[in-house]
């Protein structure tokens, strides 16, 4: 198994650009979660979806964040604008029901907005 | 407002030595606590899980102490090494999966 899969690793963009990070879960993992991390806020949970279906979104700290999870195997985190307090690494992790394994995380996305 | 609140911030340990990470929840509903550990330029790894219904969880050099009436539980880290060198999470879950974590602690085992 691959695990989950992240791309880009790294991105570099000037603030007012739109940005989209891409995730592609474990197959057969119903859960997926979007994950930002910090060093002064530490691992803060965006979103998440079950089913493809977003669940709680309440993590998402402004309307110029949105996410989407058109099928089981991809989903997408965008930002539109950017802005420097964007700068962040972002995760994704993905779960199965009932698995006493917990979440399985990406490498993440190391994303600067200057 | 953090859910999980963790200490201590950093640590460092001697090679062999025992490194100790405590963390404490309010919420009741959470019933599942796992510890991540986390390298630099990675995400976060599982490490080891506990239920509420454990009071203590070993697997290798590394122990999970809960108390459930406390609402405490603890990671324990036996004869410390170099490769242990990481941040670690501890989390917990309610029913409804969702992962709250705590800010973490930075390990460094010197030689």
């Amino acid at each position: 198994d691959a695990g989950v899969i992240q791309s880009p690793r790294h991105e570099v963009t000037e603030m007012g650009q739109e940005v989209t990070l891409r995730c592609k879960p474990i197959s057969g993992h119903d859960y997926l979660f979007w994950y930002r991390q910090t060093m002064m806020r530490g691992l803060e949970l965006l979103i998440y979806f079950n089913n493809n279906v977003p669940i709680d979104d309440s993590g998402m700290p402004e309307d110029r964040f949105s996410a989407k999870m058109p099928n089981a195997s991809f989903s997408t985190l965008k930002i539109q604008p950017s802005e420097p307090r964007d700068s962040a690494v972002y995760f994704c992790a993905s779960k199965k029901t009932g698995s006493f394994y917990g979440y399985t995380f990406g490498s993440g996305t190391r994303l600067t907005v200057v | 407002q953090q859910q999980v609140k963790q200490s201590p911030q950093s640590l460092i340990v001697q090679k062999g030595g025992i490194s100790i990470i405590n963390c404490a929840y309010e919420n009741t509903a959470f019933d599942y606590f796992p510890w991540y550990q986390q390298f630099p330029g990675k995400g976060p790894a599982l490490l080891i899980a506990i239920r509420p219904d454990v009071s203590e969880k070993k697997e290798g050099r590394f122990t999970i102490s809960f108390n459930k009436s406390a609402k405490q539980f603890s990671l324990h880290i036996m004869d410390s090494q170099p490769g242990d060198s990481a941040t670690y999470f501890c989390a917990a879950t309610d029913s409804w999966g969702k992962l709250q974590f705590g800010a973490g602690t930075q390990v460094v085992v010197t030689p």
